[in-house]
């Protein structure tokens, strides 16, 4: 069992709909974050939270610390949000644990 | 002001050849980290070097090996090659390795 899991590990989505990944993590964290990678590899980093939630545009990350769990969510999607979408656990040492990633496409 | 750099964006290398990756972290930045992501997986860490030295290591055989140098720019060593390295190889940069990292465009190594 991979210690950092995502789902869905591919999603399809039409314009407009509001979207939810979510990362459950088995390791104990100092912060979880949620990066997008578009084709070619380029990774831009989203969120680093520790607890709580955070807003960035239409873009929602939540964290419940208690359960290990983390949610991404997109509001209003649109077809320039298709990309991978990665979570990543922040071990001891700022080690980053990754998930394999949830393939986004939104249609338009 | 330029983000991670990384060179070459791609290198192509046969079975049981050498190859060094070169990271330039954003200004500032001491801690640079390099992570392998093979094809249709998530990244997986490698090293963590902060103020030159090696402040962490991930499951990687001794084949690879990296350093930072005293401008903090960083070269990514791997030796006798395999072909299950072909795989693009991930920069980051933060300030003290303590907080949100940067990551480069990466290098695509292919090993024939």
């Amino acid at each position: 069992k991979n210690e950092v899991e995502q789902s869905p590990q591919n999603l399809t989505a039409q314009e407009g709909e509001f979207i939810t990944i979510n990362c459950s993590y088995s390791v104990g964290i100092s912060a979880l974050h949620w990066l997008q990678q578009h084709p070619g590899g380029g990774i831009v980093s989203l969120f680093m939270l520790s607890s709580g939630k955070k807003k960035h545009g239409r873009l929602i990350a939540t964290i419940n610390i208690q359960e290990k769990h983390s949610s991404l969510h997109i509001t209003a999607s649109h077809p320039r949000d298709s990309a991978v979408y990665i979570c990543a656990a922040e071990t001891s040492g700022s080690r980053l644990t990754f998930g394999e990633g949830t393939q986004l496409t939104v249609n338009p | 002001d330029a983000g991670v750099t990384q060179s070459p964006t791609h290198l192509i290398k046969t079975r049981g050849q050498h190859v060094t990756l070169r990271c330039s972290p954003i200004s500032g930045h001491k801690s640079v980290s390099w992570y392998q992501q093979v094809l249709g997986q998530g990244p997986q860490f490698i090293f963590q070097y902060y103020e030159k030295e090696e402040r962490g290591r991930g499951n990687f055989p001794d084949r690879f090996s990296a350093r930072q140098f005293p401008n903090y720019s960083s070269e990514l060593n791997v030796n006798a090659l395999l072909l299950g390295d072909s795989a693009l190889y991930l920069c980051a940069s933060s300030s003290t390795g303590q907080e949100t990292q940067y990551f480069g465009p990466g290098t695509r190594l292919l090993v024939l």
